[in-house]
């Protein structure tokens, strides 16, 4: 069965980390590119970042770039998102998703969804 | 930066209904725009990719049409089971969301 789990949420005060991991099964992860999508408490959905399959291209939404660093280990079929220099407004479920055909981050679809990690950030 | 925005923001519709909501990219995408099917505390679930293409499993009373800047997505005949929000996105930008419900 193809299958994102994301674990590693949590309560955090602002200005702290934490570290979000997503473990992937069923299918040959080193052939995608993966991303993080976060969905604040009834709100809509927000890209967050992407990598590709070799780690070789990054990006990052304006909201969190210089803040928060993706990364992935092939070998472990396992993505990650460190978050430093928490925020209120980054309160949100963190899902990951696997892009559908593409190895590298271009105009793809998100075929498979994790359950999502919720992360609240609040002293 | 692309921006996408979707409309309306929410319908209400009768069983059995057609349903259309649009989504205006803020600069041609050629054919690089997607739909999801949110529910209720569920992740999104894909429905179309590249502006038509159904994915696999996914009900033929869905559909999407567009390229360049403008994109339709319909649902033929609106079932009890297809009440949620409805997202559109082109790779790193979401749509603000379509909420359907039953009238």
């Amino acid at each position: 069965e193809v299958q994102l789990v994301e674990s590693g949420g949590g309560l955090v005060q602002p200005g702290r980390s934490l570290r979000l991991s997503c473990a992937a099964s069923g299918f040959t992860f080193d052939d995608y590119a993966m991303q993080w999508v976060r969905q604040a408490p009834g709100k809509g959905l927000e890209w967050v970042s992407g990598i590709s399959w070799n780690s070789g291209s990054i990006g990052y939404a304006d909201s969190v770039k210089g803040r928060f660093t993706i990364s992935r280990d092939n070998a472990k079929n396992s993505l990650y998102l460190q978050m430093n220099s928490l925020r209120a407004e980054d309160t949100a479920l963190y899902y990951c998703a696997k892009a559908r055909s593409r190895p590298v981050i271009v105009d793809d679809a998100f075929d498979i969804w994790g359950q999502g990690t919720m992360v609240t950030v609040s002293s | 930066d692309i921006q996408m925005t979707q409309s309306p923001s929410s319908l209400s519709a009768s069983v059995g209904d057609r349903v259309t909501i649009t989504c205006q990219a803020s600069q041609d995408i050629s054919k690089y725009l997607n739909w999801y099917q949110q529910k209720p505390g569920k992740a999104p679930k894909l429905l179309i990719y590249d502006a038509s293409k159904l994915e696999t499993g996914v009900p033929s009373r869905f559909s999407g049409s567009g390229s360049g800047t403008d994109f339709t997505f319909s649902i033929s005949s609106l079932q009890p089971e297809d009440i949620a929000t409805y997202y559109c996105q082109q790779y790193d930008s979401f749509g603000g969301g379509t909420k359907v419900e039953i009238k």
